[in-house]
């Protein structure tokens, strides 16, 4: 059974640091995976897809990497802002289709102004 | 893109009474639907899973007689919450796939019974 994890669980930074977020997950075979931010009372949006043959994706100051072998990822977040401050959800979904996402249960993100 | 379109975003309803959530797929079309309810500061937690057409498979625990849900078109999926109870107050949320854009989430509907 397919298991994501999320380190840290919380993490508090200044304004201006760049930061990385981590996920893990148990069982490779997967069709892809994607990040999203939560904010507190609202749906999720996504960030960033990446397929299972991909290395990384790049959104801005978002940059998320996937080594598929070893069951992780990380969100990589560049000069942080107040306003990033969210909870940030990894999810992978199975290989296959029209299955429902894995979620980690998040890392809450707040950056101090 | 991919967007879902989720209606009403807040619901306020009496103890007893029946609530509709709707998700409507803008863009594309939705064969398969995802319904979560979140509580708060908690997970997202997967209630059941609609495909148009057929009956929503529910997961263990979840009760289909009260969470009524139905996919009749590939663009509209919705989720009655019926004689609804303070306990079902929560975050409800749809999702659905799409090819190459990943999961595309609704906004979410907050549920309070009084």
């Amino acid at each position: 059974k397919q298991e994501v994890t999320q380190i840290p669980a919380a993490l508090s930074v200044p304004e201006g640091e760049n930061l990385v977020l981590n996920c893990s997950f148990t069982d490779s075979a997967i069709y892809n995976l994607q990040w999203f931010r939560q904010d507190p009372g609202k749906g999720l949006t996504s960030l960033l897809l990446i397929q299972s043959s991909q290395r990384e994706q790049t959104s801005g100051r978002l940059n998320a990497s996937l080594d598929k072998s070893s069951g992780r990822s990380t969100l990589y977040i560049a000069a942080s802002q107040p306003g990033d401050s969210a909870t940030y959800l990894c999810a992978v979904s199975p290989l296959s289709g029209n299955t429902p996402l894995v979620f980690g249960k998040g890392t809450r993100l707040s950056v101090i102004a | 893109g991919a967007v879902v379109s989720q209606h009403p975003s807040w619901v306020i309803c009496k103890s007893g009474t029946s609530v509709k959530i709707e998700c409507r797929s803008l863009d594309f079309q939705a064969t398969t639907m995802f319904w979560y309810r979140q509580f708060p500061k908690q997970s997202l937690m997967l209630m059941a899973t609609s495909n148009e057409g057929s009956k929503a498979t529910y997961e263990q625990g979840v009760e289909k007689d009260k969470f009524l849900i139905n996919h009749a078109s590939l663009t509209l999926s919705t989720l009655t919450v019926t004689s609804a109870h303070p306990e079902d107050s929560s975050f409800y949320i749809c999702s659905a796939p799409r090819q190459n854009y990943g999961y595309t989430f609704g906004s979410g509907t907050r549920l309070t019974v009084v």
